[in-house]
């Protein structure tokens, strides 16, 4: 079966420190890969989506990168945190069309200090 | 921008059914109706999802019109625990699917 693995659970950090947040799937291969955001009290907002190694598409304008280096590993990086970056973070993986159902990690409480 | 308009709040009696209804008017002929829940701090968990007839599983029933500009999802014996976010979502173009903002169905006893 299937298991997406997303660590870690919390993290705090301050402001102008770099971020590293991985993911990775198992039991699948050449998965779609998402990141999400989710400020507190608000809905999901998508950040990246890739659907293959090297294959990253960015929906909103930010300090946020992503990289996939391995069919099955998606990573959301930053250089410098800012205040609003701080959110709950959802790595999820889903099939190709028409079956495009989305599991997702358990996610990272991120907090910008 | 989500191409589904839904309540932003709900509230149903435990026990009873819970009927939460979802409007995508601009849906395409190929685009699924997807449904997702998130309880509080955690990741959102598929419930259900259709094309054009009606679905059934162990969760819920889904019930899309036949015009397919709208569904429902139904809960049939609500419980405490199935108290959370859902969310009604339809393909976008490409690989992705953009959730809204969703209804917070609140399950009283």
């Amino acid at each position: 079966s299937q298991t997406i693995h997303q660590w870690p659970a919390t993290l705090v950090q301050p402001v102008g420190s770099p971020l590293s947040l991985e993911c990775t799937v198992e039991g699948t291969s050449n998965p779609n890969l998402y990141w999400y955001r989710q400020a507190a009290g608000r809905g999901l907002q998508l950040l990246f989506y890739s659907v293959g190694i090297g294959q990253i598409s960015s929906e909103v304008p930010q300090n946020l990168s992503a990289s996939r280096p391995q069919d099955r590993q998606f990573i959301l990086s930053s250089k410098k945190l800012l205040l609003s970056d701080s959110g709950f973070y959802l790595c999820a993986w889903s099939g190709d069309p028409p079956d495009e159902k989305l599991f997702f990690g358990s996610g990272t409480q991120l907090s910008v200090l | 921008d989500a191409k589904t308009t839904q309540p932003p709040s709900m509230d149903c009696a435990e026990g009873r059914a819970a009927n939460l209804p979802c409007n995508h008017s601009t849906i395409s002929g190929n685009e699924y109706v997807y449904w997702y829940r998130q309880i509080h701090s955690q990741g959102p968990q598929y419930i259900i999802h259709g094309l054009k007839n009606n679905e059934t599983n162990e969760m819920a029933s889904l019930i899309i019109t036949e015009d397919r500009k709208s569904s429902t999802l139904i809960l049939p014996h609500a419980t405490l625990r199935d108290t959370a976010v859902y969310y009604c979502i339809v393909r976008e173009y490409g690989n992705k699917l953009v959730f809204g903002a969703g209804t917070i169905l609140r399950v009283k006893s």
